[in-house]
């Protein structure tokens, strides 16, 4: 069965740039959260959306975005990227009984 | 504020020394303590959810147990491949929705042969 699959595993930016992360749920999942993870810190909460809908939102600045699509799957946008937003980016989904179900994330490299 | 914290920070073990990891908590209250495994570079692995206070639950050498303030992780004659960072995180009442969970900082074991 496949999980939950992230892409691009890796990318380098340039402060200033835009950024797009993409995110495919575990089949039959509706809900999509997304976390930062800092080295050396546990992941911290972005957003989560349940059927399109944005359901919950971090302490993190409106350059930070998100949605999902109709086929469940959601993408990260972020703006005007600094050096403290490089940082490997997780994606989870949930069938909406309470576990998060983890990618392998996407590693930015703001430079 | 709602607070997640692990002990130690690192651990390092010798194949076969048992040994167990803390998770205490502050929150307003809890929806659920969850218990993830990650290796290096990549995303956290879901080990087991904990609902109630003298909840148990195990998987293979894993045991987590949880109490009215904090959860441990007990880890029973480890071997080299349980080297990991172990983190902690929770759900509180009020957060809106299932999808945020308060993670703590990691434990990260080293198991030597």
């Amino acid at each position: 069965d496949a999980g939950v699959t992230q892409s691009p595993t890796h990318l380098i930016k340039t402060r200033g740039q835009h950024v797009t992360l993409r995110c495919s749920p575990i089949s039959g999942h509706k809900s999509v959260s997304w976390y930062q993870q800092v080295l050396g810190q546990g992941p911290q909460f972005i957003f989560q959306y349940y059927e399109k809908e944005e359901r919950g939102r971090g302490n993190f600045p409106d350059r930070f975005s998100a949605r999902q699509f109709p086929n469940y799957s959601s993408e990260l946008n972020v703006n005007a990227l600094l050096l403290g937003d490089s940082a490997l980016y997780l994606c989870a989904s949930s069938p909406g009984t309470g576990e998060l179900f983890f990618g392998e994330g996407s590693r930015l490299t703001v430079l | 504020e709602d607070q997640v914290t692990q002990s130690p920070e690192a651990l390092r073990l010798q194949e076969g020394e048992s040994s167990s990891l803390n998770c205490s908590y502050t929150v307003s209250g809890l929806r659920g303590l969850f218990w993830y495994r990650q290796d290096p570079g990549k995303g956290p692995e879901f080990l087991f959810t904990l609902y109630s206070a003298g909840e148990e639950k195990e998987k293979e050498r894993l045991k987590a147990t949880l109490t009215k303030k904090e959860s441990f992780l007990h880890i029973t004659a480890p071997k080299p491949e349980d080297s990991a960072t172990y983190l902690c995180a929770v759900r509180i009442h009020g957060s809106g929705n299932t999808g945020k969970l308060i993670f703590g900082q990691g434990t990260t074991l080293q198991v030597k042969p």
